[in-house]
């Protein structure tokens, strides 16, 4: 069983499309963190939320981190082929080490043109 | 900067045979990850060390593995003897130890060595 549970695991859509990716646990976290990881390259940070309830924004990504700290979410807005990859949700315990990340199971998305 | 630095950037192998990956961090980072990715696992953190001294292993799956960090610049990661389930791509990645007063930190992932075991 995964600490960090991402759905979907898989979500296809056409470009100019809305799409939310969930990254969910009943762990509390003192910090999230959003990768995206392209084929053949390690994962690249898009953002990282520190206070419950945080909303930041990036472009057309928007990303809020929940009250509790325990969930999060990412939504893309006018989606675009250049958005095809797949996004990684990392979290830092609030119980543990704040270096250590743990990741979640990743979200594959495909945007078709 | 280069970046995180990985070599090989695919390594093919027989079971049985030792295995040693090797990364470069980026200057001046003092903290250094050691991930496996599958499509079963996901993203897995094998061990991680801060100012070249290993501070946490208990991600690495069995004593057939390694690590090793000699100094601030170089660390690998040796599997002896591999195994076909030791098949994936690892991982390593770097960090700073963050702003003053923040707890969170940004990790740079190098570009990965796809190991295969025949």
């Amino acid at each position: 069983t995964q600490l960090l549970e991402q759905s979907p695991q898989f979500l296809s859509i056409q470009e100019g499309e809305n799409l939310t990716v969930y990254c969910n646990s009943s762990s509390v976290f003192s910090s999230l963190q959003w990768y995206r990881q392209e084929p053949g390259e390690g994962p690249v940070l898009l953002v990282t939320v520190v206070t419950g309830g945080e909303v930041k924004k990036l472009k057309r990504l928007t990303f809020q981190f929940g009250d509790a700290r325990k969930d999060s979410s990412l939504h893309i807005t006018a989606a675009q082929p250049g958005d095809t990859g797949l996004y990684l949700c990392a979290g830092a315990l609030a119980r543990g080490s704040a270096r250590q990340l743990t990741f979640g199971s990743g979200t594959q998305l495909t945007v078709l043109p | 900067d280069a970046g995180v630095i990985q070599s090989p950037r695919h390594e093919v192998t027989e079971m049985g045979q030792e295995v040693t990956l090797r990364c470069k961090p980026i200057s001046g980072h003092d903290y250094l990850f050691w991930y496996r990715q599958t499509m079963m696992r996901g993203l897995e953190l094998l061990i991680y060390f801060n100012n070249n001294v290993p501070i946490d292993d208990s991600g690495m799956p069995e004593d057939r593995f390694s690590a090793k960090m000699p100094n601030a610049s170089f660390s690998t990661l040796k599997i002896q003897p591999s195994e076909p389930r030791d098949s994936a791509v690892y991982f390593c990645a770097s960090s700073t130890p963050g702003t003053s007063g923040s707890s969170y930190n940004e990790q740079f992932f190098g570009p990965g060595t796809r190991l295969t075991v025949l």
